[in-house]
């Protein structure tokens, strides 16, 4: 069974360039979580779409968004990006909600210089 | 707001060692608590659920409401072991989300 998949899995940016990550759930999984871990702040919650929907929302500022798609994919969409966007972006997906069994990506490296 | 807190960043113990990292949650009344673990070069999973009253690799962890804690422990290290370990919680009345500790490393020495 494939896990989780993310791409890019590098990219570098300059500031206030857009960029869109995108992740595929385990087959099966109607939930995608994002998740920023940026250095030496561990996982900080980004959003969570189950069915099509955003479920919920972290402390981030409007310019990060995204969307989920009928296939239950996802895309991590960041406008406007700043230095301090640079980070680890992990996906994650879950067959039940409200489980907390998550099954991460191996990550979307963002360098912004 | 609720909170996951792992007040070590580092953990060093020699091979053989009991192992204790230690995660502190927010107050709850019944809260949905996990260690998650992350090898070296490999994808964050999922070690054990408070829930499930499971030992996974030899790992245990007791929820503790007094002290609101959900501490992991190995009584004998092996340097396998070694990896960085994330505490963390279901937020309460939020549906799933779930939120994650700082992490703490793990390294087990020969």
């Amino acid at each position: 069974e494939a896990g989780v998949t993310q791409s890019p899995t590098h990219l570098i940016k300059t500031r206030g360039q857009q960029v869109t990550l995108r992740c595929s759930p385990i087959s099966g999984h109607t939930s995608v979580y994002w998740y920023q871990q940026a250095l030496g702040l561990g996982l900080q919650f980004l959003l969570w779409y189950d069915e099509g929907e955003e479920r919920n929302r972290g402390n981030f500022p409007p310019r990060f968004s995204g969307r989920q798609f009928p296939n239950y994919s996802s895309e991590l969409n960041v406008n406007a990006l700043e230095l301090e966007d640079s980070a680890l972006y992990l996906c994650a997906s879950s067959l039940l909600l409200g489980t907390g069994e998550l099954f991460f990506g191996e990550g979307s490296r963002l360098t912004v210089l | 707001a609720q909170r996951v807190t792992q007040p070590e960043k580092l953990l060093s113990v020699f091979k053989g060692a009991p192992v204790e990292l230690k995660c502190n949650y927010s107050y709850s009344g019944s809260p949905e608590l996990f260690w998650y673990v992350q090898y070296s070069r490999q994808r964050l999973q999922l070690l054990l659920r408070h829930i499930s009253r499971e030992s996974i690799k030899g790992f245990t962890a007791d929820l503790n409401k007094g002290e609101t804690s959900f501490h992991l422990k190995k009584p004998f290290a092996q340097e396998e072991d070694s990896a960085m370990y994330y505490c963390a919680r279901i937020v309460d009345n939020q549906g799933g989300k779930l939120i994650f500790g700082q992490g703490t490393e793990l390294s087990v020495k020969p």
